[in-house]
C-alpha cells in the first residue's frame, strides 16, 4: 500500500519559472512532512519540512503548502535554476519529526537554462 | 548539519560472495540508524531500523539472514549482504537519526552502489 502518492513523475521547467510538485497521503496519523532533494549517485538531503499546525512554510526559494483537510502538500520552487535539477522526494512520518519516514515515488526535475 | 558517511561508495562483487557496507555518523552519536534500498529512478524503500546495542527491526519482505545489520556503537552501523546475487544489485543508503532542537532529523549518507556479477 503506497501511503504517499507523488506527482508528477517528471517535470521540465524553464529557468526562472516555478516548479510545483504535489503529494497526497492517506494515513491521518502522519504529522511531519519533509521534502528531500537527491542528486544522481548521492543520498537525499533535507530541503524543508512542515507540520500540520501551519498551512505554509517558506525557506528561501522553497515553499511548502499544506492542506490538512485534503491530505495534500506541495513543494514550490520559485525562480527555478539549472542547479535545482535533481530528484525530489516528499515524505511523511508520525510523531512530529523524522522518526520513520515513508517516501513518495519521487519527481525528476529538469530546469532548462 | 550532521554528516553521515558510507563506505565503500561503490562495490562490484561476484555472485555468492558477501559484502559489508559501513555507515558512520561523523560528528554526532546516533542511537538509531536506518537502511534503505533504492532501485534506479525509484523511491527509497526502508529495509530495516537499526538501534545501537539491540537487534535490528526489519521491514516486511526483507530477509534477515540475507541482510545482516549490526549497530555496534553509537557512530557505526554495518549492513552485510550475504551470498549476494545479481538481484541484490542496488543503491543502498543509510541514514542516522539525531535529536535537534526538540525534534528528530534524519541525515542521509551518500549511498553505496552494489553491483553483483
Amino acid at each position: 500500500q503506497q501511503q504517499v502518492k507523488q506527482s508528477p513523475q517528471s517535470l521540465i521547467v524553464q529557468k526562472g519559472g516555478i516548479s510545483i510538485i504535489n503529494c497526497a497521503y492517506e494515513n491521518t496519523a502522519f504529522d511531519y512532512f519533509p521534502w528531500y532533494q537527491q542528486f544522481p549517485g548521492k543520498g537525499p538531503a533535507l530541503l524543508i519540512a512542515i507540520r500540520p499546525d501551519v498551512s505554509e512554510k517558506k525557506e528561501g526559494r522553497f515553499t511548502i503548502s499544506f492542506n490538512k483537510s485534503a491530505k495534500q502538500f506541495s513543494l514550490h520552487i520559485m525562480d527555478s535554476q539549472p542547479g535545482d535539477s535533481a530528484t525530489y522526494f516528499c515524505a511523511a512520518s508520525i510523531g512530529g519529526s523524522a522518526r520513520q519516514l515513508t517516501f513518495g515515488s519521487g519527481t525528476q526535475l529538469t530546469v532548462l537554462p | 548539519g550532521a554528516v553521515v558517511s558510507q563506505h565503500p561508495s561503490w562495490v562490484i562483487c561476484k555472485s555468492g560472495t558477501s559484502v559489508k557496507i559501513e555507515c558512520r555518523s561523523l560528528d554526532f552519536q546516533a542511537t538509531t540508524m536506518f537502511w534503505y534500498r533504492q532501485f534506479p529512478k525509484q523511491s527509497l524503500m526502508l529495509m530495516a531500523t537499526s538501534n545501537e546495542g539491540s537487534k535490528a527491526t526489519y521491514e516486511q519482505g526483507v530477509e534477515k539472514d540475507k541482510f545482516l545489520i549490526n549497530h555496534a556503537s553509537l557512530t557505526l552501523s554495518t549492513l552485510t549482504v550475504t551470498s549476494a546475487h545479481p538481484e541484490d544489485s542496488s543503491f543502498y543508503i543509510c541514514s542516522a537519526r539525531v535529536r535537534e532542537r526538540y525534534t528528530d532529523t534524519q541525515y542521509f549518507g551518500p549511498g553505496t552502489r552494489l553491483t553483483v556479477l
